[in-house]
């Protein structure tokens, strides 16, 4: 039972276009999200988070929008550059709680 | 300032041979995570120590151990090593309180 689903694979965007990556969730104590970066061969690194007080945060080119009566979040990048080629990992934690449960990954692929 | 670091990055064992991997942080951060990532699964989380001395099971603990070693290091252990253990092991720790998680560059494990 996969309490957070990245439902899209892969997502191809040409460059300066906004790439949108999804994430849904099924667990309603998950009070923290964020979203990691990863290249092949490397781990993974930390992009942007939010807090459920929240329902957006900002940081460059990068937003993520958080509404939580659809138990769903997006990462929006804008505008997208071939480095950001990469898969990206949305993760939540619950609470007080130091775990996170991590999506199953998207691959972005930002076209020149 | 090195960051999370693991040994090996690479290792081929076969069925019911142990080894240990290693991880070393030198961020000074109290909480340390080992997680194995498969195709399309995401990051599990396998055991993760909050603190020097504590370890606690996570998602996928069976056919491991670990040892928190002392601040720094958080080893993972296979006693008898099984195929379904072929994966990319990941450690990462955080400062307590802090949500953000740093990731090593991983260690790619085949068990023929």
């Amino acid at each position: 039972d996969q309490q957070v689903k990245q439902n899209s694979p892969s997502l191809s965007v040409q460059e300066g276009r906004i790439s949108i990556l999804n994430c849904d969730y099924t667990n309603s104590m998950f009070d923290y999200f964020l979203w990691y970066k990863k290249y092949p061969a490397e781990g993974p690194t930390f992009l942007i988070s939010i807090s459920s007080i929240k329902d957006k945060n900002e940081d460059g080119r990068f937003t993520v929008f958080l509404n939580k009566s659809a138990k769903h979040l997006s990462l929006h990048i804008v505008p997208s550059q071939p480095g950001d080629s990469a898969v990206y990992f949305c993760a939540a934690r619950p609470g007080s709680a130091r775990q996170l449960t991590f999506g199953s990954g998207t691959q972005l692929t930002v076209l020149p | 300032n090195a960051g999370v670091t693991q040994t090996p990055k690479f290792q081929v064992l076969k069925t019911g041979q142990s080894m240990t991997l290693q991880c070393a942080q030198d961020m000074n951060h109290n909480s340390m995570y080992w997680y194995r990532q498969d195709p399309g699964m995401g990051l599990r989380l396998i055991y993760y120590s909050a603190s020097e001395g504590t370890t606690d099971k996570g998602e996928v603990p069976n056919g491991y151990n670990v040892s928190r070693l002392n601040k720094r290091e958080f080893s993972l252990r296979l006693e008898s090593a099984a195929p379904s253990q072929t994966s990319v092991y990941f450690c990462a720790s955080s400062e307590t309180g802090v949500e953000t998680q740093y990731f090593g560059p991983g260690t790619r494990l085949l068990v023929l």
